[in-house]
């Protein structure tokens, strides 16, 4: 079975500084997807970046951007220019795209605040 | 707007009680799920939907049913509430074949 792992509960950044959130995963399947996730305090569950498996470039989004280490089975996000806006839970979720029921399977989260 | 909508946002209730949470979407995707969002457990599924009148169960199915008698609906149904079910419940959706899942934007429910 796939399973994510955030070993990080909660991680703290000084605004306008970067800050790395760690995501490693265990599949034996070679082609998925991955994921990081912000849930703001209210709720709503907002997909910040995605990664497909067979792409060997990172995938970037604004001041968002993975590290992914597809032999090791790591999925790192680095927030650059953090903002009192991103202060927010993070999770890290894994689909592999095909099959009957190709679910996300998530992390536990990472709660990151901001200091002013 | 494209969107999944669910009802209601917050239910209180007492143990016992069956109650439903309504999930619909617009996008016409086939594919439908819950989570429910517990603190250190992330989130896990309850019950999926690939379309109209095929269900089935995900990793946490235990005290919920599902039905899914239109492709824009999939109630979550709970017919005897127990405390453990205290939680917060997102219903998703997808086309098939796409990568993105959208979520609606979840149901705190609070059984006592």
């Amino acid at each position: 079975a796939q399973t994510v792992t955030q070993s990080q509960p909660e991680m703290s950044v000084q605004e306008a500084e970067t800050v790395t959130l760690s995501c490693t995963y265990d599949t034996s399947e070679s082609d998925y997807y991955l994921f990081w996730y912000k849930q703001p305090p209210s709720r709503q569950m907002i997909l910040v970046i995605r990664q497909e498996a067979y792409k060997q470039q990172n995938a970037t989004e604004n001041r968002f951007s993975v590290n992914f280490q597809k032999a090791a089975k790591s999925f790192s996000l680095k927030i650059s220019d953090s903002q009192l806006g991103d202060a927010a839970m993070y999770f890290c979720a894994y689909r592999t795209p095909t099959g009957a029921n190709s679910k996300l399977t998530f992390g536990k989260g990472i709660t990151l605040s901001v200091r002013p | 707007e494209a969107q999944v909508t669910q009802n209601p946002r917050y239910l209180i209730t007492v143990t016992g009680k069956k109650l439903t949470v309504t999930c619909s979407q617009n996008m016409n995707h086939e594919y439908m799920s819950w989570y429910r969002q517990d603190p250190g457990l992330g989130l896990r599924q309850i019950y999926y939907s690939m379309n109209v009148e095929v269900t089935d169960k995900g990793d946490v199915p235990e005290g919920y049913k599902v039905s899914r008698k239109e492709k824009r609906n999939f109630p979550l149904i709970l017919e005897s509430p127990s405390p453990n079910q205290t939680s917060l419940y997102f219903c998703a959706s997808r086309r098939r074949g796409a990568s993105e899942q959208y979520f609606g934007p979840g149901t705190r429910l609070t059984v006592t």
